[in-house]
């Protein structure tokens, strides 16, 4: 089992280019969930989705972001437009159905994005 | 709304022991986790306490207090690896569903 696999690791825009950052949950697992970690800070959510559907985007940012996670293919997130301050490490989660995240959840190694 | 509180950072001497604690605020409850991180690398799961009480494995031990919205997370026999960040966590529902993590605590082992 490979795990959570995320990439590129390390991505670096321009400011006002577009950022798409991948991540292939476990297998078997079809639930991803977003994170967004600042530096020296704790794991902001962003956004929960199942196969072909967004269960909970709270965590998302009004504009520019958005994601995706299709029903073949790994999970996108995109960012459009980036500006300094979307400089993060940005980690994905994944889950089984009947798991959830209530004990573990299994994370992947993230992709540092940074905007110059 | 919900948060969890706990230091910022602790420092501690290689063989020794230390407790992290966390003070949690939620609308539902269903359970505290612990997740290491070190630098430039992924949350890993640790510990999940659903009960009160206190969860062993191996070095780190986990204990939750339901009553006083209150854990924390012990580790033993401090090795220089341990140095990371501890994240407290919890989930919002019952089942699926985003955890929210605290700000992490800054574990430093002097030898």
């Amino acid at each position: 089992n490979a795990g959570v696999m995320q990439n590129p690791r390390h991505l670096v825009r321009r400011r006002g280019q577009e950022a798409r950052l991948r991540c292939s949950p476990m297998k078997g697992h079809s639930h991803v969930y977003w994170y967004r970690q600042l530096p020296e800070e704790g794991l902001k959510f962003m956004v929960y989705l199942q196969k072909e559907n967004i269960i909970d985007e709270s965590g998302m940012p009004k504009e520019r972001f958005s994601a995706e996670f299709p029903k073949e293919g790994p999970s996108i997130l995109r960012i459009q437009q980036v500006v300094r301050g979307d400089s993060a490490a940005y980690f994905c989660a994944s889950s089984t159905p009947g798991q959830g995240l209530n004990t573990e959840a299994f994370f992947g190694q993230g992709t540092r994005l940074t905007v110059v | 709304g919900q948060s969890l509180e706990q230091p910022s950072e602790v420092t501690a001497v290689e063989g020794a022991i230390v407790q992290i604690n966390c003070t949690y605020q939620t609308s539902g409850f269903y359970g505290l986790s612990w997740y290491q991180q070190h630098d430039g690398g992924a949350p890993t799961f640790l510990s999940y306490n659903g009960l009160d009480g206190l969860e062993e494995t191996g070095r780190f031990s986990s204990f939750l207090s339901r009553s006083d919205s209150y854990g924390y997370l012990l580790l033993q026999e401090l090795q220089m690896k341990d140095s990371a960040s501890y994240f407290c966590a919890v989930p919002l529902h019952s089942s699926a569903s985003k955890i929210i993590f605290g700000s992490g605590t800054r574990l430093s082992i002097r030898p």
